[in-house]
C-alpha cells in the first residue's frame, strides 16, 4: 500500500495561473515532511520541510503546507522556470529513510 | 563548497558485467544514502552509511547489490552481473549528521543495460 500519494500526476499552467499540488500520506509517527523540486537529468533540489500540522513555509512563489494527512504547495503566479517534477517524500520516525511520491510534472506555459 | 558529486553521470553496460557507482559527499558529510528511480517511478531508498559503516541496507536487494563507504574516498554502490532491470537512475545523499534536514542530492548516474 502506497504511503504518500501525490496528486495530480502532471498539470499544466498558463504563466500567471496559480494552483497547488497535493500530497496525501497514510503513515503515522512523521517526523518530517519534504517537498524537493527535480528538474529532467537532474537530482532533487530541496525546496522544504514541514514537521507538525498547521506548519507554513515560503519561498518565492512557493507556499507549503500541512495537515495530518495532507501537505499542500501552492503555486502563485506561476512562471515558466517553474516548470518541473515536484516531489513530495515522507521521513519516518525509527528510520532513516525517505518513503517519496511519485510526483507531480508541472509545466507552465508562457 | 562543491555539491555532492556522482560519476560517472552515464553508465552503459552489458548485461552480466558489472556496474561502479560513486559518490564523493559534500566536504564534512559523513552519512551517504542512495536511492534508485526506476522509469515512472518514484525514488527508492536502498541504503544508509556512515563512514565505514552500512546502517541501513534494507532497501538493497539481496543479491548482486553492494555498498561501501571507506574512511577515504567515495562511496561506491556496486552492482554484479547487471540484468535490464537494473536500469534506472541511481542518486546519492549525503548530511553532515542523521537525518535529511541538512542533506542534499547528487545529480545521479544514470544506468542503462544492454
Amino acid at each position: 500500500e502506497d504511503q504518500v500519494t501525490q496528486s495530480p500526476e502532471a498539470l499544466r499552467l498558463q504563466e500567471g495561473e496559480s494552483s497547488s499540488l497535493n500530497c496525501s500520506y497514510t503513515v503515522s509517527g512523521l517526523r518530517g515532511l519534504f517537498w524537493y523540486r527535480q528538474d529532467p537529468g537532474k537530482g532533487p533540489e530541496f525546496l522544504f520541510t514541514l514537521y507538525s500540522a498547521g506548519e507554513e513555509k515560503e519561498k518565492e512563489r512557493l507556499k507549503a503546507t500541512l495537515t495530518k494527512k495532507e501537505s499542500f504547495l501552492h503555486i502563485t503566479a506561476p512562471k515558466p522556470e517553474d516548470s518541473a517534477t515536484y516531489l513530495c517524500a515522507l521521513d519516518q520516525g525509527g528510520s532513516e529513510k525517505l518513503v517519496f511520491g511519485k510526483g507531480t510534472k508541472l509545466t507552465v506555459n508562457p | 563548497n562543491a555539491g555532492v558529486m556522482q560519476n560517472p553521470r552515464h553508465l552503459v553496460r552489458r548485461r552480466g558485467q558489472e556496474a561502479r557507482l560513486r559518490c564523493s559527499p559534500m566536504k564534512g558529510h559523513s552519512h551517504v544514502y542512495w536511492y534508485r528511480q526506476l522509469p515512472e517511478e518514484g525514488l527508492k531508498f536502498m541504503v544508509y552509511l556512515q563512514k565505514e559503516n552500512i546502517i541501513d541496507e534494507s532497501g538493497m536487494p539481496k543479491e548482486r547489490f553492494s555498498a561501501e563507504f571507506p574512511k577515504e574516498g567515495p562511496s561506491i554502490l556496486r552492482i554484479q552481473q547487471v540484468v535490464r532491470g537494473d536500469s534506472a537512475a541511481y542518486f546519492c545523499a549525503s548530511s553532515p549528521q542523521a537525518g535529511y534536514t541538512e542533506a542534499f542530492f547528487g545529480q545521479g548516474t544514470r544506468l542503462t543495460v544492454v
